[in-house]
This record gives C-alpha cells, sequence and structure tokens, in this order.
C-alpha cells in the first residue's frame, strides 16, 4: 500500500521568507503527484500536478519538483506572504486513478 | 467557473441513525470520487464512479453504499451510523476518466457528526 510522509508537520516563518515542504511515498510507480492547499474546514484547492515523467512545474510563487526514482517531492514557496498560511498535502496517484495523501505541513506566516 | 457541489454542508446524526450525501460534479465532468477526512487526519479514499459505474474502491465500509445517476451526480449512502463515522466527507470531480493527466476538483465537503 502506497505510504505517503510530508516533514515538517507544521512550520513557522516570517513574512517573506522562502521555505520548502517535502513529501515522500514508498511506491515509485505513480501516474502523477499532486500538491493541494486546504484551509480550515474547508475544501482542497489544487496547487500543482506533476505527471510522473516530469520533473517540475511552476505556478507563480511556487514550484514543485518531483523525483520519482527517489520518491521525494518538495514544494517550494517563494516570497511568503500571511495568506499563504494554510495546510499543505501531497497526494499520489497509483493505480486505479484515487490519490494517497500525506497527512500535510501546517504551514503559518507571520506578519 | 462552476466548482462541485456538496449537500448538504452540515449533517448532524444520531448513532444508528442513516445519512445520504449528495455531491454534483462540475458540468461535463464524468468521474467522480468520495473521501473521508477524519478530524486531523488525511483524507481517505472510498469509492469512485466513471460514467454511472463503479471504477474502484477504497476503504469504503460496506455500511456505506454510492452511486452516480445519469445526470452525473452521485449520493453516498450511510447506514447504522457510528461515532467514528464523524468526518469531513470530499466529493471530486474530473473529465475524461480521470487519470494521470486531470487533476481532481474538491467540493466544500460534508461534515458530518454522529452524536
Amino acid at each position: 500500500k502506497q505510504e505517503v510522509t510530508q516533514i515538517p508537520a507544521a512550520l513557522s516563518v516570517p513574512e517573506g521568507e522562502n521555505l520548502v515542504l517535502n513529501c515522500s511515498f514508498t511506491d515509485s510507480a505513480i501516474y502523477n503527484l499532486q500538491w493541494f492547499r486546504q484551509d480550515p474546514g474547508k475544501g482542497l484547492t489544487s496547487l500543482l500536478l506533476i505527471q510522473s515523467s516530469q520533473r517540475e512545474q511552476t505556478s507563480g510563487r511556487l514550484n514543485a519538483s518531483l523525483d520519482k526514482s527517489s520518491g521525494r517531492s518538495t514544494l517550494y514557496i517563494a516570497a511568503s506572504q500571511p495568506g499563504d498560511s494554510a495546510t499543505y498535502l501531497c497526494a499520489v496517484m497509483d493505480s486505479g486513478y484515487a490519490l494517497n495523501f500525506g497527512k500535510g505541513t501546517s504551514l503559518l506566516v507571520t506578519p | 467557473a462552476a466548482g462541485v457541489i456538496q449537500s448538504p454542508r452540515h449533517l448532524i446524526k444520531e448513532k444508528r441513525e442513516t445519512a445520504t450525501l449528495k455531491c454534483y460534479p462540475i458540468p461535463r465532468h464524468d468521474t467522480v470520487y468520495w473521501y473521508q477526512q477524519g478530524p486531523g487526519q488525511d483524507p481517505q479514499f472510498l469509492i469512485s464512479f466513471y460514467e454511472k459505474m463503479q471504477s474502484d474502491k477504497g476503504s469504503i465500509p460496506d455500511r456505506f453504499s454510492a452511486q452516480q445517476f445519469s445526470d452525473y451526480h452521485s449520493e453516498l449512502n450511510m447506514s447504522s451510523l457510528e461515532l467514528g463515522d464523524s468526518a469531513l466527507y470530499f466529493c471530486a470531480s474530473s473529465p475524461n476518466r480521470g487519470g494521470a493527466w486531470e487533476t481532481q476538483y474538491f467540493g466544500p465537503g460534508t461534515r458530518l457528526l454522529v452524536l
């Protein structure tokens, strides 16, 4: 069974810092990896999707990389803002097209 | 842009009661997924449908059943509710049978509380 781990579980940084969130998965036979944002009590917003054949994707201040062979992905957030405060979830899609989620990194960006 | 609609948004039930959650996918999306997120937990896949047929099954209890209708909306039926069923239930939809090239778009969730 695919296991997805996210480190750190929580992170607090001052506004303006660049930061990296880590995700690892146990089975490298994935179709894609996605990063989501979840605000408290709210739904999931897709941030980036990386196909298994791709190495990275960028959207604005966000950059996600994928190293499928080592089972790792990182989400890089540049110039963090208080509005970035949320829980960030990593999810991998393998056979069956269902998503396997990590437990998330809770991010707090302080003004 | 239209998003995934879930109803109700909040639901309170007693133990052993039944509940029905509804999901209306984004127009022209043919695939629906259900996930359960317990307090402080990551979302767990329950079941998915493509073109009104079950396409994959995850950790869905036997007390739960689901179906997708001709208009592509889906319903999750939960019977003999237990305290442990209290969770946030998400529905997600995607086009083209989902798959590696498609993002799953999540609804706002239904928060179920079982007393």
